[in-house]
């Protein structure tokens, strides 16, 4: 079956370090991959997406490549900032566009 | 645009007690989820709806848990009788040509006493 499993929080960084949070996904077929982000009283919001191997997504600073060798999409920033302090959540979409998230990994970034 | 749209935003009821939820998509998406979200989980689909017909609602507990989206726009989501296991935030989503692409309302938090 599909599902995803995330590294678990919380994480608590210092600003300006370097974040990475692993993901690895089981799939049937080629899913395509997603990070989504939830800040502090809002709604999920896309990180960034890959539909294929070797894709790499990125936006705001984070990266996140799909390696279909190792079935993973780790999320990364060179330095985070308070801002990105939010809940993680690496998903993905399988046929049918059925979307499978992991458990969300809470990050608290402190000046 | 406009995003997703849900309401209420909050709602205390107790066990046994119905409660809806509805969810107003981003004008013309076709695709519309409903997932629930329990506390330190990530959302879990409950329905998906293309236009007005259902896609998958492999994981919604018939028994107790309906949704409708008569028109294919907006869509409600009932729970008749509410069981304490129900807390959770109930997030409505929906998606456009790009069907990756799903954007999120706020979401509900249901809180069963």
């Amino acid at each position: 079956g599909n599902s995803v499993t995330q590294m678990e929080g919380p994480v608590t960084l210092s600003e300006e370090a370097f974040l990475t949070i692993n993901c690895t996904y089981t799939a049937t077929g080629y899913p395509s991959l997603f990070w989504y982000v939830q800040y502090p009283g809002e709604g999920l919001q896309l990180l960034l997406k890959a539909t294929k191997a070797d894709d790499k997504g990125s936006n705001k600073g984070f990266e996140a490549t799909y390696r279909k060798e190792t079935t993973s999409f780790h999320l990364e920033k060179g330095s985070v900032q308070v801002s990105d302090s939010a809940v993680y959540f690496c998903a993905l979409s399988a046929t049918g566009n059925q979307f499978y998230f992991g458990t969300g990994t809470s990050l608290t970034v402190i000046p | 645009e406009a995003g997703v749209a849900q309401s209420p935003r909050y709602k205390i009821i107790e066990k046994r007690q119905s409660v809806a939820f509805w969810c107003n998509p981003i004008s013309g998406h076709a695709t519309l989820y409903w997932y629930q979200q329990i506390l330190g989980q990530g959302p879990k689909l409950l329905i998906q709806f293309q236009n007005n017909g259902v896609v998958d609602d492999s994981q919604l507990p018939k028994d107790r848990f309906s949704a409708e989206r008569l028109k294919g726009v907006d869509s409600t989501l009932k729970i008749q009788p509410a069981k304490l296991e129900d807390s959770a935030v109930y997030l409505c989503a929906s998606s456009g040509l790009i069907s990756y692409e799903q954007y999120f309302g706020p979401g509900t938090r249901l809180t069963v006493t």
